[in-house]
């Protein structure tokens, strides 16, 4: 148990459709990532949090938003659903005190969307 | 965009024998991560790697990287079965963007 949760843990939805993934870091991990990997794009990084900032940006559709809060929980939100959506989206923390990206990242257990 | 190359995609290899996972970069990357992951579970960070010559090892996996060459490599040694996984390596480009190779699925047979 890596001590980040995911919710829900698995998502059945239709396209045109809007959800929202949770994702619950470590206790005091500072940074928050989340990721998409499906069969036909692989892992993709999507974005990066870091104590309520977003620090980075990766191949996150415009369709796609994110946040972290001030208890630093995260949520990833995904509208205008596609078939091509569907995937497991994972999010990972870190403590990195210093906002560089150096520590192990620790990674939830997903949650995998289907998009019908 | 950061390119990431791994190879071999697949890998089956005996118990005890010790063999070598390659991670290619396309451009400057600030840093090397590799990752484990078990058929239908998440992701487990194996490794960072910080700089040029880096090399950290844990158990029977020791990675390294080259920046100058833009390599790195997973060594794995004396395999037994527990090793049997998917790694990936990613590369991080200096705007913090994680960059995966297509992941090596690596099966071990006693």
């Amino acid at each position: 148990d890596s001590g980040v949760t995911q919710t829900p843990k698995h998502l059945i939805t239709a396209t045109g459709q809007r959800v929202t993934l949770r994702c619950s870091p470590r206790s005091g991990d500072l940074s928050v990532y989340w990721y998409q990997q499906s069969l036909d794009q692989g892992l993709q990084f999507l974005i990066h949090y870091y104590n309520g900032e977003e620090r980075a940006k990766g191949n996150i559709l415009e369709r796609f938003s994110a946040q972290q809060f001030p208890d630093l929980h995260s949520e990833l939100n995904l509208s205008s659903l596609e078939l091509g959506d569907s995937a497991l989206y994972f999010c990972a923390s870190s403590v990195d005190p210093s906002g560089r990206i150096t520590d192990t990242q620790y990674f939830g257990p997903g949650t995998r969307l289907t998009v019908l | 965009e950061l390119k990431v190359e791994q190879n071999p995609l697949f890998l089956s290899m005996q118990e005890g024998k010790n063999y070598t996972i390659y991670c290619n970069y396309s451009t400057t990357s600030d840093r090397l991560y590799w990752y484990r992951q078990d058929p239908g579970k998440s992701l487990e960070s194996l490794f960072v790697l910080l700089s040029n010559g880096a090399v950290k090892q844990e158990g029977r996996l020791m990675a390294s990287l080259d920046t100058k060459a833009r390599l790195s490599t997973l060594h794995i040694t004396a395999a037994v079965h527990d090793l049997s996984a998917t790694y990936f390596c990613a590369g991080m480009n200096t705007g913090n963007q994680f960059y995966f190779g297509t992941g090596t699925s690596l099966t071990v047979i006693p």
